[in-house]
């Protein structure tokens, strides 16, 4: 099966300026997740989506970071404006909507604000 | 919500020895612990899990063992080779919203040959 698809794999921005990433996830799976994750620590949650409601967005910031999963399937992160500090791999993963099965991750987004 | 804890760091090992890596968690609820194997510039890809109605579980030379009621699991890795080297993170899940993961901070193990 076609794995967890995420674009672009690489990006650098100046501080204060936009970006986004893309994630389509495993066909037939209804949670997506976004992932950050700093050189050196593990995957912190950023926000869980079911279809297209949002479960849990407690850690993203989201007064600069925003996420959206219209019709269920795809979803894009946005960082606006970016600070230096979100220099991270950007991790999407998808899963069954079932309690304790695999997530599935993708390749990331490696984001470097200069 | 969940908070899970990994020790060690770093880990470096002979070729052919074993290697352990060993997490807590807070949340009793927690049902299901999943290991994950990053390697460098790589995806995280699911090596073992464990359910919490299973004490332990093993997979050729890999083996997780889970201890309910102290609230750890454990991931051994015998007759390690170099190719065992990379990052290793566990996890346990948060039942109460969903199917969602908390992320132990990780476990570079290297073996030298």
């Amino acid at each position: 099966e076609a794995g967890v698809a995420q674009s672009p794999r690489y990006k650098i921005i100046e501080k204060r300026q936009s970006v986004a990433f893309w994630c389509n996830p495993i066909s037939g799976h209804a949670t997506l997740y976004w992932y950050q994750q700093i050189l050196g620590q593990g995957p912190k949650l950023l926000i869980q989506f079911q279809n297209n409601g949002v479960v849990d967005d407690s850690q993203l910031p989201k007064d600069r970071f925003s996420a959206e999963r219209l019709k269920g399937v795809d979803s894009t992160l946005k960082i606006q404006p970016a600070k230096l500090e979100d220099s991270a791999v950007y991790l999407c993963a998808s899963s069954l909507a079932v309690v304790g099965t695999e997530a599935f991750f993708g390749q990331g987004t490696r984001l470097t604000v200069v | 919500g969940e908070n899970v804890e990994q020790h060690p760091s770093t880990l470096s090992v002979q070729e052919g020895d074993s290697a352990v890596i060993k997490c807590t968690y807070s949340d009793s609820a927690s049902n299901y612990f999943p290991w994950y194997k990053q390697e460098l510039g790589k995806r995280p890809q699911l090596i073992i899990d464990i359910r919490s109605n299973v004490g332990e579980k093993k997979d050729q030379r890999i083996a997780v063992t889970l201890n309910k009621t102290a609230k750890h699991f454990s991931l051994h890795i015998t007759e390690t080779q170099p190719e065992d080297s990379a990052v290793y993170f566990c996890a346990a899940n948060e039942r109460n919203t969903g199917n969602q993961f908390y992320f132990g901070t990780g476990t570079s193990l290297t073996v030298i040959p």
